[in-house]
C-alpha cells in the first residue's frame, strides 16, 4: 500500500538555526501539506501546495517557513530561524485533488525539537 | 466557540461494547467530513469519510447532521486494538483543502 514517507524521523536543532524537514508524498498524488502538532495540542494545519504553488496557507505560516517540490518526488518545509515554539511534531500529507479537500493520508511525523 | 468540538473522554468501555462519539463543527460552509485515528505520538489515520445519508464500514458507522452541524461516529463490538484518540475533521469553507482538526476523543477499552 503506498504510503507518505518523512525524514528525519526526529530533528534537533538550536534556536536560529535553519531546519529542513523532508517528504516523499504518494507518488499519483497532486496535493501536498503540512501540518503540525505541539504536544498534547490538536493538529494544525500550516500550508497546502498545488501545482508548484502554495494553494493555502494558515496564520502560522508565516516568512519563517516556506515549502518547495524540488524535484518530482520530494517535498520539503523549510524553517529558516527556528523558535522554541516551533518544537512540534510536522505532519506531511498528500491527497489526490480529484475533490477538495480529499481524502488525505499522513506521514510517520519529523519531531522537531528546538533547545 | 472552537470549530471542531470533541468531548476530550476518556471512554473506557470492555471488549465487545459499543461506543459512540459525537462532534460539533462551527463553519456551515464546511463540504467535508472525517474520522480520523490517531494512537499515542503516531500519524493520524483516515478512518472514513463522512457522508450525508450517512455511512458504514464494518464495525464503524459514521453519522452527519447538516442541520445541526453534528457529526457521530458509533464503533460496534469494540476491540483492544480500537484504544486510540479518535479526530473528528471537516474541512475549512467550500473547496478548500485545509482540514480542520478536533482535540479528539480518547478511547479505552479493557479486556
Amino acid at each position: 500500500e503506498p504510503e507518505v514517507t518523512q525524514t528525519p524521523s526526529h530533528q534537533v536543532t538550536q534556536m536560529g538555526q535553519e531546519v529542513i524537514l523532508r517528504c516523499v508524498p504518494i507518488s499519483n498524488h497532486l496535493y501536498f501539506y503540512w501540518y503540525r502538532q505541539i504536544l498534547g495540542q490538536k493538529v494544525e494545519f500550516l500550508v497546502s501546495f498545488y501545482n508548484n504553488e502554495i494553494s493555502e496557507k494558515s496564520e502560522i505560516f508565516d516568512d519563517q517557513f516556506s515549502v518547495e517540490r524540488p524535484d518530482g518526488s520530494n517535498f520539503t518545509l523549510k524553517i529558516r530561524s527556528t523558535k522554541l515554539e516551533d518544537s512540534a511534531m510536522y505532519f506531511c500529507a498528500s491527497s489526490s485533488g480529484e475533490r477538495a479537500p480529499g481524502e488525505q493520508y499522513f506521514g510517520p511525523g519529523t519531531r522537531l525539537t528546538v533547545t | 466557540r472552537k470549530e471542531v468540538e470533541q468531548d476530550p473522554g476518556p471512554f473506557n468501555v470492555p471488549e465487545g461494547a459499543t461506543v459512540a462519539f459525537n462532534c460539533t463543527y462551527s463553519n456551515s460552509a464546511s463540504q467535508s467530513f472525517f474520522w480520523y485515528r490517531q494512537d499515542c505520538r503516531k500519524e493520524p489515520k483516515l478512518l472514513m469519510s463522512v457522508y450525508s445519508s450517512g455511512n458504514e464500514d464494518g464495525r464503524f458507522t459514521a453519522q452527519l447532521n447538516r442541520a445541526s452541524q453534528y457529526i457521530s461516529l458509533l464503533i460496534r463490538d469494540s476491540k483492544l486494538s480500537d484504544s486510540a484518540t479518535y479526530l473528528c475533521v471537516v474541512n475549512g469553507r467550500d473547496s478548500s483543502y485545509k482540514l480542520i482538526f478536533g482535540s479528539g476523543t480518547r478511547l479505552l477499552v479493557r479486556p
